[in-house]
């Protein structure tokens, strides 16, 4: 069985901080997804990461996929209120379709 | 702007009731996903359909829980009897290929009481 483990689980912050949230498993993932979900809504994609070592970057939002395929982390600069929410990372493993999620992490921006 | 839609938003019921959840994909997408949510489990694959075809719901308690394809524009999920086990919040995703982005409704919130 595929695990993915979030750390940390909650994170409360001031708007401006930096914040680093990981997403690590055993097992290797042929990619590596990444969705935030706010209260009430279902989760929306915010990238894909496919290759060993990659790097994207979406406005303020860092994303690294480890060189092993088996672990990413994403980074916020100068977080603001509307990042607020469940920031769940997702891998694709044995399958092409099933996505094994983590638990999440859940980011609270205070203003 | 297409989205995923799920009927109902809510449902509250007691045990031993029959729920019937529904969700109408994406239109041109070939991939449907049901998922259940927990605060201890997280997001856990309940069924996978591909071009209505039932591939995988290995995730799914089968002696309670159903789910089916009709027609391309309408996919359910029934629980029957429900159990207050089975409160938790649940998704529908529908995508245009297997790997690819799954596009997520707003799920449907069910307490079984």
């Amino acid at each position: 069985t595929q695990l993915l483990e979030q750390s940390p689980q909650f994170l409360s912050i001031q708007e401006g901080e930096n914040l680093t949230v990981y997403c690590n498993s055993s097992s290797v993932f042929s990619s590596l997804q990444w969705y935030r979900q706010e209260p009430g809504e279902g989760p929306v994609l915010l990238v894909t990461v496919v290759t060993g070592g990659e790097v994207k970057k979406l406005k303020r939002l860092t994303f690294q996929f480890g060189d092993a395929r088996k672990d990413s982390s994403l980074h916020i600069t100068a977080a603001q209120p509307g990042d607020t929410g469940l920031y769940l990372c997702a891998g694709l493993g044995g399958s092409n379709y099933k996505l094994t999620f983590g638990k999440g992490t859940l980011l609270t921006v205070n203003p | 702007d297409a989205r995923v839609t799920q009927t109902p938003r809510h449902k509250v019921t007691e045990m031993g009731q029959e729920v019937t959840m529904r969700c109408q994909p994406i239109l041109g997408h070939n991939t449907v996903f049901w998922y259940r949510q927990t605060m201890m489990q997280g997001l856990e694959l309940l069924a996978y359909f591909r071009n209505r075809a039932p591939l995988d719901d290995s995730g799914m308690p089968k002696d309670r829980f159903s789910a089916e394809m009709p027609d391309a524009t309408l996919a359910t999920l029934k629980i029957q009897p429900s159990e207050p086990r089975d409160s938790a919040v649940y998704f529908c995703a529908s995508g245009r290929a297997e790997g690819g982005t799954q596009y997520f409704g707003p799920g449907t919130r069910l307490l079984v009481l």
